[in-house]
């Protein structure tokens, strides 16, 4: 089983403040993937890495995998209370085995 | 993507009955889907894998006899808990596997199921 440990567990901060998240793990991916769960729903898919040393940008949102693809951190610009949710993080296999999971709280 | 659909949103049973949660891909013929259950402050835990006209895989420790899994049609799986109790009481969340050229695996999930066992 490849093991997600996800950074802070919970993360509470004012809004327009800047916040890092990572996802961190002994095992080597071919790929990684970034979800967001507000209460109550399911998971929604936000971005896929698949190139060590990668970034993407979602907005505000910015998302880099590791050089050696064993890692990874979502960076938030500005953090607004839309952003609010469990960040969950999972390789991009078949099945997926979700990370620990960051809860995050937007204070307006 | 899939647009997935979850039936009933939420349920109340009492300990020792049955109940049943369907779980519907509306948009997509969906061969596997996979169901989730999540505790309150945790993270999403993977039960099983449903196999349309086929037996469902279950993840180490899930008992196949108490989380029963029909996937009888490419758009329709439902898990049945039966004989259910307190501790059964959770979010289960389905979810459906779209494979695309660029992104191999896409997972696109519904609405989740909160199950309460009185």
């Amino acid at each position: 089983t490849q093991l997600l440990e996800q950074s802070p567990q919970f993360l509470s901060i004012q809004e327009g403040e800047n916040l890092t998240v990572y996802c961190n793990s002994s095992s080597v991916f071919s790929s990684l993937q970034w979800y967001r769960q507000e209460p109550g729903e399911g998971p929604v898919l936000l971005v896929t890495v698949v190139t060590g040393g990668e970034v993407k940008k979602l907005k505000r949102l910015t998302f880099q995998f590791g050089d050696a693809r064993k890692d990874s951190s979502l960076h938030i610009t500005a953090a607004q209370p839309g952003d609010t949710g469990l960040y969950l993080c999972a390789p991009g296999n078949e099945k997926l085995t979700f990370g620990t999971g960051t809860r995050l709280t937007i204070i307006p | 993507g899939a647009v997935v659909s979850q039936h009933p949103s939420w349920v109340i049973c009492k300990s020792g009955t049955s109940v049943k949660i369907e779980c519907r891909s509306l948009d997509f013929q969906a061969t596997t889907m996979f169901w989730y259950r999540q505790f309150p402050k945790q993270s999403l835990m993977l039960m099983a894998t449903s196999n349309e006209g086929s037996k469902a895989t279950y993840e180490q420790g899930v008992e196949k006899d108490k989380f029963l899994i029909n996937h009888a049609s490419l758009t329709l799986s439902t898990l049945t808990v039966t004989s259910a109790h307190p501790e059964d009481s959770s979010f289960y969340i389905c979810s459906v596997n779209v494979g695309l050229v660029k992104n191999p695996y896409e997972q696109y999930f519904g609405p989740g199921t909160r199950l309460t066992v009185t």
